[in-house]
């Protein structure tokens, strides 16, 4: 079974800090996603990479950054964290063969920004 | 670029009647339609899937019809179980974008016992 996990599955942050969110896989897959979800919104794409060192933005990137330096690792970072970045995160990865695959979802880390 | 849009937001239902989620979409180039379960607690799980050269596709108690001409497909789940109570959400992509998928907002579902 493909595996993702996700460093936490809650968060407290204070409003300027910087935050680092984990994601990790254990199958070798060549995609990786980060999204928000938020109650009537559904999921928005932050940021996706096809490739260890590559990333392109999704619908929402403003106000955060990623990484990966490690294809089983890709990391979501909130430079100076706001209260409207409060919300739950999603990170997912997918095979990477064809584009329209599954996506495998982690549990979610749920960040609250005071 | 491409907006889905999905009702209804919740859905309540007596165990064993079936339950119907639609979702519209407004890029007629979208060609790949998933739909992911989120039970409390966890990350969503893809369910079922259509591609647009199929216009219906069954996997024991759930089905999802594509209507193109209409760009809406829809989600029927039957003899519902309280099991089956989550979050369902749709999505699209198409093959320019495939790695991005448009989620629609959600539907909550309960099913009563």
């Amino acid at each position: 079974d493909v595996k993702v996990t996700q460093s936490s599955r809650y968060l407290v942050k204070r409003t300027g800090e910087k935050v680092f969110l984990e994601c990790v896989q254990d199958m070798d897959h060549e995609n990786m996603f980060w999204y928000r979800q938020d109650p009537g919104l559904g999921l928005r794409l932050i940021y996706f990479s096809y490739d260890v060192k590559m990333k392109e933005k999704g619908d929402i990137p403003e106000g955060y950054s990623v990484s990966r330096e490690k294809k089983e690792r890709f990391s979501l970072i909130l430079e100076s964290a706001s209260t409207n970045q409060t919300s739950m995160y999603l990170c997912a990865s997918s095979l990477g063969v064809n584009g329209q695959e599954t996506q495998y979802f982690g549990p979610g880390t749920r960040l609250l920004v005071l | 670029g491409e907006n889905v849009e999905q009702h209804p937001s919740t859905l309540s239902v007596q165990e064993g009647d079936s339950a119907v989620i639609k979702c519209t979409y407004s890029d007629s180039a979208s060609n790949y339609f998933p739909w992911y379960k989120q039970e409390l607690g966890k990350g969503p799980q893809l369910i079922i899937d259509i591609r647009s050269n199929v216009g219906e596709k069954k996997d024991q108690r759930i089905a999802v019809t594509l209507n193109k001409t209409a760009k809406h497909f829809s989600l029927h789940i039957t003899e519902t179980q309280p099991e089956d109570s989550a979050v369902y959400f749709c999505a699209a992509s198409s093959e320019e974008y495939g790695n991005k998928l448009v989620f629609g907002a959600g539907t909550i579902l309960r099913v009563k016992s």
